[in-house]
């Protein structure tokens, strides 16, 4: 089954405490993206990468970074977490031919 | 620079009555587009895409939008709504150029029993 995985689901952290968000595709994808989801404000692109070792920043880069070592993961660091991070965070992938995007089911970060 | 512009944020409707969610979209360039649904608790799925073709595009659970090039618009929309279609919905859209996707700020679809 065509999937997109992210860990974990849920996570409450403090300020200051290094976090990682795993994402992982089975569907041998070069396009990936991390977008953060907030009311009112729809879904916006924080980073994306378009195959190994070959990353940019989106939308809405301040206070992420991002890895692309192997072509199914591609995942989204926070060196140093604030509550203006507080949000609900999607991983997806894209590829041929129609090149819509699969999302995975989300992760909730609450920073306090 | 593309835009996607979601006319509606909330769209209350009752059981069985028809319903239309508006999207309008800015692009200088030939796009792609897309609606997707965000199910509550879940993550966002694909409901129809415009790649081509035929203007009118029909997509999962009854729903249909149509390109409407010269008023750069995407309406989606579905004859007879049920209560399991209470979500949230996102209108996208990506150049045909490139990989980037835009996407709307979303409308919630409340249905009432």
């Amino acid at each position: 089954e065509a999937q997109v995985t992210q860990n974990p689901r849920y996570l409450i952290t403090v300020t200051g405490k290094k976090l990682t968000v795993t994402c992982s595709q089975n569907m041998n994808h070069e396009y990936m993206s991390w977008y953060r989801q907030d009311p009112g404000l729809g879904l916006r692109q924080i980073y994306y990468s378009m195959n190994v070792e070959v990353t940019d920043k989106g939308d809405v880069p301040e206070g992420y970074k991002v890895s692309r070592k192997e072509k199914r993961n591609f995942p989204l660091i926070l060196e140093s977490p604030s509550p203006n991070q507080t949000s609900l965070y999607f991983c997806a992938s894209t590829g041929p031919p129609s090149y819509e995007q699969y999302f995975g089911p989300g992760t909730r970060l609450t920073v306090t | 620079a593309q835009s996607v512009t979601q006319l509606d944020s909330q769209v209350p409707v009752f059981e069985e009555a028809p319903v239309e969610l508006r999207c309008n979209y800015s692009s200088s360039v030939s796009v792609y587009l897309f609606w997707y649904v965000q199910y509550p608790n879940q993550g966002l799925q694909l409901l129809l895409k415009y790649l081509s073709g035929s203007t009118l595009v029909k997509g999962i659970n009854g729903f249909e939008a149509e390109f409407n090039k010269s008023q750069t618009s995407f309406h989606l929309r579905k004859p007879s709504v049920h209560i399991s279609d209470t979500a949230e919905y996102f209108c996208a859209v990506r150049n045909t150029g490139g990989f980037k996707t835009i996407f709307g700020a979303g409308t919630r679809l409340f249905v009432k029993a």
